[in-house]
């Protein structure tokens, strides 16, 4: 079975201040990794993923995470927050395709807050 | 990119009732779509996975005969809660899949309001 940790249910930071929003994982197998982004009222939108291959992964909106298995860690940054950050990020976590498990698991989101 | 739509977007109803929720995938065949249910202020809580043309698999807790989930196309699946209560009140979110290696793209949600 895997699950998601994600430390700190709300981050405030100045706008163009760096983000760090955290998350661990722990998995049996090596996972698929993801950050989501969620604004008020709507579905998820993919910010980024990991798979295989490069453990540093650039997604949308200057947003990139790092996968670091030492550390069982897929933390998301963005060098300069913008007040359009302002929203719930969610990490999650899969088996890789395959192993049988398909379903996402889902940490329990990080609101962001941008501070003018 | 892939777009995931779902509808309505918000729907209120009296106890007792019951609702359909669609989700479909609007530029690419979805062989599986997944439902997940989300209250206020916390996590994405998977409910069902189903694949075109079979069954649906439900999670650990949700009732089958109470989320009805059909996957009749490769566009189209629908959720519907049937006699509805005040608890079933929430935001269902549907999600979907080509392959079982690609990425799940999400719907924008369905707030449903149990009168």
């Amino acid at each position: 079975a895997q699950s998601v940790t994600q430390l700190g249910s709300h981050v405030s930071v100045s706008e163009g201040a760096l983000v760090l929003l955290r998350c661990n994982y722990s998995s049996s197998v090596p996972p698929y990794l993801f950050w989501y982004v969620q604004y008020p009222n709507q579905g998820l939108q993919l910010l980024l993923k990991y798979t295989t291959g490069a453990t540093l992964v650039k997604g949308i909106n200057g947003f990139e995470a790092e996968f670091k298995k030492s550390e069982t860690s897929f933390h998301l940054t963005k060098p300069s927050a913008h007040m359009s950050d302002a929203a719930e990020y969610f990490c999650a976590v899969r088996l890789t395709p395959g192993v049988g498990n398909e379903k996402l698991t889902f940490g329990t989101g990080t609101r962001l807050t941008i501070i003018p | 990119g892939a777009v995931v739509s779902q509808h309505p977007s918000r729907v209120i109803c009296k106890s007792g009732t019951s609702v359909k929720i669609e989700c479909r995938s609007l530029d690419f065949q979805a062989t599986t779509m997944f439902w997940y249910r989300q209250f206020p202020k916390q996590s994405l809580m998977l409910m069902a996975t189903s694949n075109e043309g079979s069954k649906a698999t439900y999670e650990q807790g949700v009732e089958k005969d109470k989320f009805l989930i059909n996957h009749a196309s490769l566009t189209l699946s629908t959720l519907t809660v049937t006699s509805a209560h005040p608890e079933d009140s929430s935001f269902y979110i549907c999600s979907a899949r080509r392959l079982a290696r690609e990425t799940q793209y999400f719907g924008p949600g369905t707030r449903l309001l149990v009168l």
